[in-house]
């Protein structure tokens, strides 16, 4: 079956840095996606990854590994309104995506 | 500012009766999703539209159907609502079927069946 892990719940302190892990297991890739979202709001993108390697953008960063079918978004310089869920969804070899539970990011001052 | 509005945010019904929950898309966006969200559980995709009256079933589709007669508009009909429909309900849209194919989503509607 498809599975994609990413941790529950992470805590971090503001100003600090974070890294969201997701690992993934699909019939086959067709690229990766990290989404944020905000209690009782939409999901909103933030990076999509379709190549080995980092893609920065401002504070927030994503890595993908393909051949260790994992990832990670990495969130620089902690703000009071990161705290959000984050999503990570891979899309398959049918171009559908299959989503990962979540990852609820608290941050504390 | 581009959007996905989902006509309600939050509705209360009892069992057996007809839901219906609006999506409008104001992008020109092909491509519509309904998704359900529940708690320590992934997005699970409901139907899917690639074009105007076309409809594909997602991962969950029993209990739903839905309808596309304008580009802009998917709707998502729960013919007989029973209480494990409880969940928040996600629309989006996005284009094309290439690239990254970003999803733009609504705000959720939140439905209680009692």
């Amino acid at each position: 079956g498809q599975n994609i892990d990413q941790p529950t719940e992470m805590t971090a302190t503001e100003g600090a840095i974070v890294q969201i892990n997701c690992t993934y297991q699909t019939s086959g890739f067709n690229g990766l996606f990290w989404y944020q979202q905000h209690a009782g709001e939409a999901p909103t993108f933030l990076s999509y990854n379709v190549l080995d390697g980092l893609e920065e953008k401002g504070r927030f960063s994503s890595f993908l590994s393909r051949s260790k079918g994992y990832s990670y978004l990495l969130l620089k310089e902690l703000q009071m309104k990161d705290s959000a869920s984050y999503l990570c969804a891979v899309r398959d070899s049918n171009y559908q995506l299959i989503w990962g539970a979540g990852t609820k990011l608290i941050i504390k001052p | 500012d581009v959007k996905v509005t989902q006509s309600s945010r939050y509705l209360v019904k009892r069992t057996g009766e007809k839901v219906f929950l609006e999506c409008v898309q104001d992008m020109d966006h092909e491509n519509m999703f309904w998704y359900r969200q529940d708690p320590g559980l992934g997005l699970r995709l409901i139907y899917f539209s690639y074009d105007v009256k076309m409809k594909e079933k997602g991962d969950i589709p029993e209990g739903y159907s839905v309808s596309r007669e304008k580009k802009e508009r998917f709707s998502l009909i729960l013919e007989s609502a029973s209480t494990n429909q409880t969940s928040m309900y996600l629309c989006a849209s996005s284009t094309g079927n290439s690239g990254a194919n970003v999803l733009t989503f609504g705000a959720g509607s939140r439905l209680t069946v009692l």
